[in-house]
């Protein structure tokens, strides 16, 4: 079974300083994993994607990931946190399987920036 | 200017009532979904379809039923066998139901009530 794990619930960063949210996967065969961010009584807005290729994946907004297979994780950063980067964040996992049903979301960390 | 589109943004519904979420969108996308999200849980998957004319059970789709008469839409009811339907629900699409490299797009999001 193939599931994500994001272990901070919540994260505070001061503004100007780097940030990094967390992700851990278990999944069988080769993973894809995608970041997605949530502002406030708002749908999820795709950030980045990892399929295959280098480990360090760049993303909208300033954003970049990187995939540690050795670590099965897929930690999300930015080198320095604006305020309007708090928000809900959501790491997804595909797993191997075929179907519509193979998307998997961890239960997501809310990032506080503090200016 | 392509998209989902979820109407209503707010929904209130009485004790007993069904309810109808829509979901519209114009991407050309086969697979859409439906999610449910709670506080703390992450999302949920309730309802998904792979292509026009079929739709499959999630992880929580008691209480639910949906319907893809249309390639852009898969609306959603509510049902009144729905014992706790308060959350916020998440329409979403994506290019191809099997394609795992290809991320999913959300709407806006629906916030329904119980009152």
């Amino acid at each position: 079974a193939q599931s994500v794990a994001q272990p901070e619930d919540q994260v505070n960063v001061a503004e100007g300083n780097p940030l990094t949210v967390k992700c851990t996967y278990s999944v069988s065969g080769n993973p894809y994993l995608f970041w997605y961010v949530q502002y406030p009584n708002r749908g999820l807005q795709f950030l980045l994607k990892y399929i295959t290729g280098d480990n360090l994946v760049k993303g909208s907004y300033g954003f970049e990931a990187e995939f540690n297979k050795s670590q099965t994780s897929f930690h999300l950063k930015k080198p320095s946190a604006l305020v309007s980067d708090s928000a809900l964040y959501f790491c997804a996992v595909r797993g191997p399987q075929t179907g519509a049903n193979n998307l998997f979301f961890g239960t997501g960390t809310r990032l506080t920036v503090i200016p | 200017d392509g998209g989902i589109t979820q109407s209503p943004k707010y929904l209130f519904r009485k004790e007993g009532q069904n309810v109808t979420l829509s979901c519209e969108q114009n991407l050309n996308h086969d697979a859409m979904y439906w999610y449910r999200q709670d506080p703390g849980q992450g999302l949920r998957l309730i309802y998904y379809s792979q292509i026009v004319n079929d739709f499959q059970k999630g992880d929580i789709a008691e209480g639910y039923s949906v319907s893809r008469e249309k390639k852009e839409s898969f609306p959603l009811t509510v049902t009144s066998a729905q014992k706790n339907p308060t959350a916020f629900y998440l329409c979403a699409s994506s290019r191809t139901a099997g394609q795992k490299n290809t991320e999913a797009f959300f709407g806006q999001g629906t916030r329904l009530t119980v009152v």
